[in-house]
């Protein structure tokens, strides 16, 4: 059990409309980072929040945008849906020091987004 | 081509060696990792090996490192029924954030 929980775990859009999903991350974790698994691909980095700011962000267009709360969960929000979004959404957690980063993420078990 | 490269199936016997391959392109790679992800799952941080090192063992896994070709590999010994997943190698570098390859399925049979 690493820990780490998302929900919804499955979700049917329509293309167009907007969607938001929720990662509570392992306690004592400072850093969240989101994937995007299409079928039968490797994940995707999308962004990374530390202490509530971004802190790196993949190949993604600007719809695609997060917050991190205070708590250390976090939100992925992605706004005007296409088709292509239809994938599993990964978020992963990970404790990152003042001067050394973290190799170790704990994944939860993924959202999965289907846009019709 | 892509960043990290794996072959997509693996079908091994139970009670035998499974190795799974990668290569990947980045030179300046610190981090090198295999996941593990069983249906309907997220991922799994099976091991992972700092790029200074050659070799790493834990329990039935066994990490094998050549820089110079750029290759890693994962070998699972006495595999088992349920060892059957898809497995993904990543790299990252100072960010820490992997690039993962496409995975590769092992199927373990009886």
């Amino acid at each position: 059990e690493t820990g780490v929980t998302q929900s919804p775990t499955h979700l049917i859009k329509t293309r167009g409309q907007q969607v938001t999903l929720r990662c509570s991350s392992q306690s004592g974790h400072n850093t969240v980072s989101w994937y995007q698994q299409a079928l039968g691909q490797g994940p995707q980095f999308i962004f990374q929040y530390y202490r509530e700011e971004e802190n790196g962000r993949g190949n993604f267009p600007p719809r695609f945008s997060g917050l991190q709360f205070p708590n250390y969960s976090s939100e992925l929000n992605v706004n005007a849906l296409e088709l292509d979004d239809s994938a599993l959404y990964l978020c992963a957690s990970s404790l990152v020091g003042r001067t050394s980063g973290s190799n170790e993420q704990y994944f939860g078990p993924g959202t999965r987004l289907t846009v019709t | 081509g892509e960043d990290v490269e794996q072959s997509l199936f693996l079908s091994v016997r139970e009670g035998d060696s499974s190795v799974i391959n990668c290569t990947y392109t980045d030179s300046s790679s610190t981090y090198l990792y295999w996941y593990k992800q069983e249906p309907g799952a997220g991922l799994q941080l099976l091991t992972y090996i700092f790029s200074n090192m050659d070799m790493k063992q834990d329990q039935r896994l066994t990490v094998l490192l050549n820089k110079k070709d750029k290759h890693l590999s994962l070998r699972i010994a006495d595999t088992q029924t349920g060892d059957s997943a898809i497995y993904f190698c990543a790299e990252s570098r100072g960010s820490y954030i992997p690039t993962f390859g496409r995975g590769t399925s092992l199927i373990v049979h009886p």
